[in-house]
């Protein structure tokens, strides 16, 4: 496909159940985002990866957030023993280039997968 | 603590009349600044963006206006289309943290009334 796709679409997990979160970043696009999306809120960052190298991950909320991009394309956030403050949408984006400025490098972003723990 | 934000939740609009959205951001050290429109159920979409060594930047029906003083920035559409309702976020990025972490606001619904 030409865009960022992202699967499931929607998630429902029970409180204390493990979830996989997948992204498929657009060919070829050597940057990769992990972003966090509140209900009312804009998303918020969690984690960048630069091929397969993650290179920040300041803005994972707690380590039960782990996220992995392990050949340099799908990338995966996972999040164990999920909580109810964890029900967000969950985007993902890539970007053709490493670093510089954001216009030069911007970030396409797939639908996202709303995520509903109860 | 926010640093990027949008005061006006939604704003309702005309057709063929100018719409502005708001922003204003509080870290010094921005020094990009892009706009994203959101329809639902789509991730955002890059609009427009400025360079804070610019103050004006424009883009067919769109242009960014930047006031580093007062740290504002606004989104002017002119004419506004039915087709521009959707939500619009407001989005910095810090050299001092890579251009790749992007800070964003908390979003205006924007509804353009036929």
């Amino acid at each position: 496909g030409a865009g960022v796709s992202q699967s499931p679409r929607y998630k429902v997990a029970k409180r204390g159940q493990d979830v996989a979160l997948r992204c498929d970043p657009i060919s070829g696009h050597v940057s990769l985002f992990w972003y966090q999306q509140a209900l009312g809120q804009g998303p918020e960052f969690l984690t960048y990866f630069q091929n397969e190298a993650q290179l920040d991950k300041s803005g994972l909320p707690s380590d039960r957030f782990f996220a992995e991009r392990p050949e340099g394309s799908v990338s995966t956030l996972k999040i164990q023993r999920t909580q109810q403050e964890d029900s967000a949408v969950y985007l993902c984006a890539s970007s053709l280039v490493d670093q510089g400025l954001a216009g030069d490098n911007e970030q396409f972003f797939g639908p996202g997968t709303r995520l509903t723990v109860l | 603590d926010q640093q990027v934000k949008q005061n006006s939740p939604s704003l309702s609009v005309q057709e063929g009349r100018i719409s502005i959205l708001n922003c204003d951001y509080t870290n010094s050290m921005f020094d990009y600044f892009l706009w994203y429109k959101k329809y639902p159920a789509e991730g955002p979409t890059f609009l427009i963006s400025i360079s804070s060594i610019k103050d004006k930047n424009e883009d067919g029906r769109f242009t960014v206006f930047l006031n580093k003083s007062a740290k504002h920035l606004s989104l002017h559409i002119v004419p506004s289309q039915p087709g521009d309702s959707a939500v619009y976020f407001c989005a910095a990025s810090d050299p001092n943290f890579g251009n790749e972490k992007l800070t964003f606001g908390t979003g205006t619904r924007l509804t353009i009334i036929p």
